[in-house]
């Protein structure tokens, strides 16, 4: 079984300030990691994913997020926040061997508040 | 534009009462899902399919059925037998590429009066 762990459910952080939203996984073998990111009463968005390669993947919005396989995690981070920022992100996992059900899983999401 | 549009947007049934919710796609995904999310718990699958005529059970099936009669098209049926099915639902697809994200419709939010 996969999962994913999102530890805060919310996090602080002042405009101009950098940010980081914390993911852990875990999967059998190597997974696929994605973030999203959802505003009030829609769907959610795509920012991006870490496939192979990089450890750093660059996505939408200037975010960024880095894959540490031997911690098993895939933070978020954005070098200055903004207030727009603010929404509700989401970490999923897929494992590289699954050919089958290909659906994601996710975490139970961190709400980010970009104070002014 | 391409992308996926679920309908309605807002909902409100009676205890007792079947409802449909309805997802349409337009990006020529093989691959449609169905997610449930409550606050605090993220999303969870109810059914996926893969492919037209085809569908499997995902991690909260009970009490929803659903069909997949055209690729474009993949309805959610919320019956009787869902114990709470107030929730905010989302339809989502992706292509057969094994590295594909998924791509959400705008959501359905569903209430039990």
């Amino acid at each position: 079984a996969q999962s994913v762990a999102q530890p805060e459910d919310q996090v602080n952080v002042a405009e101009g300030n950098p940010l980081t939203v914390k993911c852990t996984y875990s999967v059998s073998g190597n997974p696929y990691l994605f973030w999203y990111v959802q505003y009030p009463n829609r769907g959610l968005q795509f920012l991006l994913k870490y496939i192979t390669g990089d450890n750093l993947v660059k996505g939408s919005y200037g975010f960024e997020a880095e894959f540490n396989k031997s911690q098993t995690s895939f933070h978020l981070k954005k070098p200055s926040a903004l207030v727009s920022d603010s929404a509700l992100y989401f970490c999923a996992v897929r494992s590289v061997g699954d050919t089958g059900r290909r659906a994601l899983t996710f975490g139970s999401g961190t709400r980010l508040q970009v104070q002014p | 534009d391409g992308g996926i549009t679920q309908s309605p947007k807002y909902l409100f049934r009676k205890e007792g009462q079947n409802v449909t919710l309805s997802c349409e796609q337009n990006l020529n995904h093989d691959a449609m899902y169905w997610y449930r999310q409550d606050p605090g718990q993220g999303l969870r699958l109810i059914y996926y399919s893969q492919i037209v005529n085809d569908f499997q059970k995902g991690d909260i099936a009970e009490g929803y059925s659903v069909s997949r009669e055209k690729k474009e098209s993949f309805p959610l049926t919320v019956t009787s037998a869902q114990k709470n099915p107030t929730a905010f639902y989302l339809c989502a697809s992706n292509d057969y590429s094994n590295t594909g994200e998924l791509f959400f419709g705008e959501g359905s939010r569903l209430t039990v009066l």
